[in-house]
């Protein structure tokens, strides 16, 4: 079964700075996707950004961007000039490719406070 | 245009009781699921349809029983609802070839 370690619960940046959170996981699947959450204070998850395990190149979304360790199972997200609207809880989740439809699975999650 | 939608948003309700939440989607996909997020904001899958049909279920209790009466919808009904039920459970929705998943504003329901 595949697990997704998030190994700070809790985080905190000043507003402007950059922030990087961790997440590493356990697979022995070779092709498979991955993901960061966000969920703020109004509950709502949006995806924040996605990256698939067969490209090599590192995802990006505006401010947001990843740095994918297939080696090292290891994929962080880092949050360049950070805003107070980024304060939140930031989900790590891992998914089987089988067409899209499998479930996903989360880490435990990291609590961001963006401060002023 | 809300693409997936739950009701209620809130449900408070005494032990022994049964309750149900609905899931709506009007996004045309074919697969639907519901997750647990428990008081710690652990998110968990319990259940997955694919086109009305069961394709995962999680240890979860016999006590929940999901129903899909057609492939936009997906209920979730708790039987003799214990104080350990209170939590965030989310619907979300997938179209198969397609691996974003689209969540719907969960339901906090609190069991007394």
């Amino acid at each position: 079964a595949q697990t997704v370690t998030q190994s700070q619960p809790e985080m905190s940046v000043q507003e402007a700075e950059t922030v990087t959170l961790s997440c590493t996981y356990d697979t022995s699947e070779n092709n498979y996707y991955l993901f960061w959450y966000k969920q703020p204070p109004s509950r709502q998850m949006i995806l924040v950004i996605r990256q698939e395990a067969y490209k090599q190149q590192n995802a990006t979304e505006n401010r947001f961007s990843v740095n994918f360790q297939k080696a090292a199972k290891s994929f962080s997200l880092k949050i360049s000039d950070s805003q107070l609207g980024d304060t939140a809880m930031y989900f790590c989740a891992f998914m089987k490719p089988n067409s899209g439809n499998t479930p996903l699975v989360f880490g435990k999650g990291t609590r961001l406070s963006v401060i002023a | 245009d809300t693409a997936v939608s739950q009701t209620p948003k809130y449900l408070v309700t005494q032990m022994g009781n049964d309750k149900s939440i609905k899931c709506e989607q009007n996004l045309g996909h074919d697969t639907m699921y519901w997750y647990k997020q428990d008081s710690k904001k652990f998110l968990k899958i319990m259940f997955s349809y694919n086109n009305k049909e069961l394709i995962i279920n999680e240890t979860v209790p016999n006590r929940f029983s999901p129903k899909s009466p057609d492939k936009a919808h997906l209920n979730l009904h708790i039987n003799s609802l214990e104080l350990g039920d209170s939590a965030v459970y989310f619907c979300a929705s997938s179209q198969h070839g397609s691996y974003e998943q689209y969540f719907g504003p969960g339901t906090r329901l609190t069991v007394t």
